[in-house]
C-alpha cells in the first residue's frame, strides 16, 4: 500500500502559466517532505522542502503548501518555463529515521 | 558540491548472473541508500545503511543484498539476476545530522536489462 500517492502521472502546461502537483499522503507520521526533479538520465534532484510546522515554503518560482489536515501537499511552479518539463517526485519522512518515502512522480512537460 | 557516483551507466546480464552495482560518494556522508525507480511506482528503497558494516532493509530487500566496507562505497549485489530485476538503480547519500536531514544527493542511475 503506497503511503505517498501522486494520482496524475501528467501534466501538461502552456510557458509562462502555473503548474500545481499534488501528493498525499496516509502516514500521520510524517513530518517532513521533500519535492525532487529528475531528469531523463540524471538522478533526482533535491527541489524544496517543507516541514509540518509550516503550510508554506517558497523559493523563487517553486512554492510548496502543505495541508496537514487532508494530509495534501501541492508543488506551484509560477512561472513555468521549458526547462522545468521532468519528473516530480513527492518524498516524506518522520522522525523515526532518515528515510525517504516517495511517490509515483508526475511527468511534466511545459510547452513553449 | 556534492557527489554521488555509480560505477555504470548502463548494464545488461543474463538470468542467473551475479551483479554487483557500485556506489562511491565524497562528501563524507553517514547515510547510503540503494532504489530502484520503476514507471508509476516512483522509487522503492531496497536497502540502507547509516554506517560502516550497518545495513537495514528497505521495502523490497528480496533478491538483493548489500556490503559497505568502507564509509565511502556502498555495494548492491544481485546474487542470481532474473529478469524481474530489469530496472533503474539508483543510488544515493546524506548526513545523518539534523540540519536537513533528510536531503539525499544522488547518483545518475544505473540502467540493468536482465535477459
Amino acid at each position: 500500500d503506497q503511503q505517498v500517492k501522486q494520482n496524475s502521472p501528467s501534466l501538461s502546461v502552456q510557458e509562462g502559466r502555473i503548474s500545481i502537483l499534488n501528493c498525499d499522503y496516509t502516514n500521520s507520521m510524517f513530518d517532513y517532505f521533500l519535492w525532487y526533479k529528475k531528469y531523463p538520465a540524471e538522478g533526482p534532484t533535491f527541489l524544496i522542502s517543507i516541514s509540518s510546522i509550516k503550510d508554506k515554503n517558497e523559493d523563487g518560482r517553486f512554492t510548496v503548501f502543505l495541508n496537514k489536515s487532508a494530509k495534501h501537499l501541492s508543488l506551484h511552479i509560477v512561472p513555468s518555463q521549458p526547462g522545468d518539463s521532468a519528473v516530480y517526485f513527492c518524498a516524506a519522512s518522520s522522525n523515526a529515521g532518515n528515510m525517504l518515502t516517495f511517490g509515483g512522480g508526475t511527468r511534466l512537460m511545459v510547452k513553449p | 558540491d556534492v557527489k554521488v557516483t555509480q560505477s555504470s551507466r548502463y548494464l545488461v546480464k543474463r538470468t542467473g548472473e551475479k551483479v554487483f552495482l557500485e556506489c562511491v560518494q565524497d562528501m563524507d556522508h553517514e547515510n547510503m541508500f540503494w532504489y530502484r525507480q520503476d514507471p508509476g511506482l516512483g522509487l522503492r528503497l531496497i536497502y540502507f545503511s547509516y554506517d560502516v558494516k550497518m545495513k537495514e532493509k528497505g521495502d523490497i530487500p528480496e533478491g538483493y543484498s548489500v556490503s559497505r566496507e568502507k564509509k565511502e562505497r556502498f555495494s548492491l549485489i544481485l546474487e542470481s539476476a532474473s529478469t524481474n530485476q530489469t530496472s533503474m538503480y539508483l543510488c544515493a547519500s546524506s548526513f545523518r545530522g539534523l540540519a536537513k536531514k533528510d536531503e539525499q544527493f544522488f547518483g545518475p542511475g544505473t540502467r540493468l536489462t536482465v535477459l
